[in-house]
């Protein structure tokens, strides 16, 4: 167990809906990843957050937005869903602090399925 | 933009051989970091490598990251059907965890 939270686990929606994805960080650590994993393939970096704060920005769509909460809970939103978003989301944190090694640990991913 | 190439990209072999993944670069990293996935599950750290030239070993894992700490090595001594998995090379490109990038992947497969 990693530490990092992902709600839900699956989700199955239409085309053209929005969806909200949720990540609880392992306690300590202020940064947020994002990562989109199609089938066969790698990680895609979408998005990081540091302490609240949008620190780097990956290939996310204008569709796709996150945000990153007080508590240090993150969430992704995708908006206009195409089939083509189906994929494995995975939220990462570490600790984020400066002149340190940055070990990144992984949630159990949401199964996204569009239909 | 820093970029990361794995090879092979993938690689199936019998229980007991030995075999070596790698990981390269253009780019100079701070640290690399290796990763193993199993289908449906997320990524989980096996090592990192900090120093050029450094090797660390996890029991039957070595690990090399190069003098230039612009590639590594993963290099696994009489494989098992448990080592089967995608393996990721994840390079950092700055102290704040920015940069941070993720190879492509090696999927090994170790038949019995």
């Amino acid at each position: 167990d990693s530490g990092v939270t992902q709600t839900p686990k699956h989700l199955i929606t239409a085309t053209g809906q929005r969806v909200t994805l949720r990540c609880s960080p392992r306690s300590g650590d202020l940064s947020v990843y994002w990562y989109q994993q199609s089938l066969d393939q790698g990680l895609q970096f979408l998005i990081q957050y540091y302490n609240g704060e949008e620190r780097a920005k990956g290939n996310i769509l204008e569709r796709f937005s996150a945000q990153q909460f007080p508590d240090l809970h993150s969430e992704l939103n995708l908006s206009s869903l195409e089939l083509g978003d189906s994929a494995l989301y995975f939220c990462a944190s570490s600790s984020g602090t400066s002149g340190i090694v940055h070990e990144q640990y992984f949630g159990p991913g949401t199964r996204l399925t569009v239909t | 933009t820093q970029l990361l190439e794995q090879s092979p990209q993938f690689l199936s072999i019998q229980e007991g051989e030995n075999l070596t993944v790698y990981c390269n670069s253009s780019s100079v990293f701070s640290s690399l970091q290796w990763y193993r996935q199993e289908p449906g599950e997320g990524p989980v750290l096996l090592v990192t490598v900090v120093t050029g030239g450094e090797v660390k070993k996890l029991k039957r894992l070595t690990f090399q990251f190069g003098d230039a700490r612009k590639d590594s090595s993963l290099h696994i001594t009489a494989a098992q059907p448990g080592d089967t998995g995608l393996y990721l090379c994840a390079g950092v490109g700055d102290n704040y965890g920015q940069n941070f990038v993720f190879g492509p992947g090696t999927r090994l497969s170790v038949l019995p």
